[in-house]
């Protein structure tokens, strides 16, 4: 099956700074790649996502890039501000039998600081 | 996007109770699934909620333990039987839309005790 691996698992930043954070899957047939964001006592919410079409899409202040020969996904926030502060989560699906399920990485701790 | 519901939001539990953890969907969807969020860890798929038949569990959860309903395709139910303190997650359903974007519920937060 899929596994994706995360890193870095904690990532302070000063605000304003840019906070990259990188992904990796082993299942070449995956096709989708979203990204979710979980305040504390909160669901994940769903941030961005690519389709293994596109190498690039950017919304605001996230952009998320996938590099498909790699097998490697990461997720760029630019000009962070306090309330980017959260757990990251990037995750996986689409290869033959997985459909939707999506596997998730193991999460990264993003600290913005004043 | 969809508005997904799920009841309870929290809960206590005594050990060897079971809970049931109900999941509404505003409109139609052909996939749901139900996650587990162990304290400080990532989301792990339990199962995928079949409408009609019996839910498909992944390695390590079964039927027994995990009951899934899902009568219709806006709704679903999990059920955690026979709680033990390991039992103390987050459990969140989930539901593809407009092709592979999933969503996920507002989350049950369970603390057995």
């Amino acid at each position: 099956g899929e596994n994706v691996e995360q890193h870095p698992s904690t990532l302070s930043v000063q605000e304003g700074d840019s906070a990259v954070i990188k992904c990796t899957y082993s299942d070449s047939a995956s096709n989708y790649f979203p990204w979710y964001k979980q305040e504390l006592g909160k669901r994940p919410q769903l941030i961005i996502d690519i389709r293994s079409n596109v190498g690039e899409k950017k919304d605001q202040r996230i952009a998320v890039t996938l590099n498909k020969t790699a097998k490697h996904f990461s997720l760029h926030i630019t000009e962070t501000q306090p309330e980017d502060s959260a757990v990251y989560f990037c995750a996986a699906s689409g290869g033959p039998g997985g459909g939707n399920k999506l596997t998730f990485g193991t999460g990264t701790q993003l600290k913005v600081e004043l | 996007s969809a508005v997904i519901s799920q009841k309870p939001s929290r809960d206590i539990c005594q050990r060897g109770t079971s809970l049931t953890i109900q999941c509404q969907v505003d409109s139609q969807v052909t996939m749901m699934f139900w996650y587990r969020q162990q304290p400080g860890q990532s989301l792990t798929l339990i199962a995928t909620a079949n409408q009609g038949s019996e839910a498909t569990y992944e390695s390590g959860f079964v039927i027994d333990k995990f009951p899934i309903s899902r009568p219709n395709l806006t709704f679903s139910t999990l059920t955690v039987s026979n709680m033990s303190p390991e039992d103390s997650s987050i459990y969140l359903c989930s539901v593809v839309v407009s092709g592979n974007t999933i969503y996920f519920g507002e989350g049950s937060w369970l603390t057995v005790v």
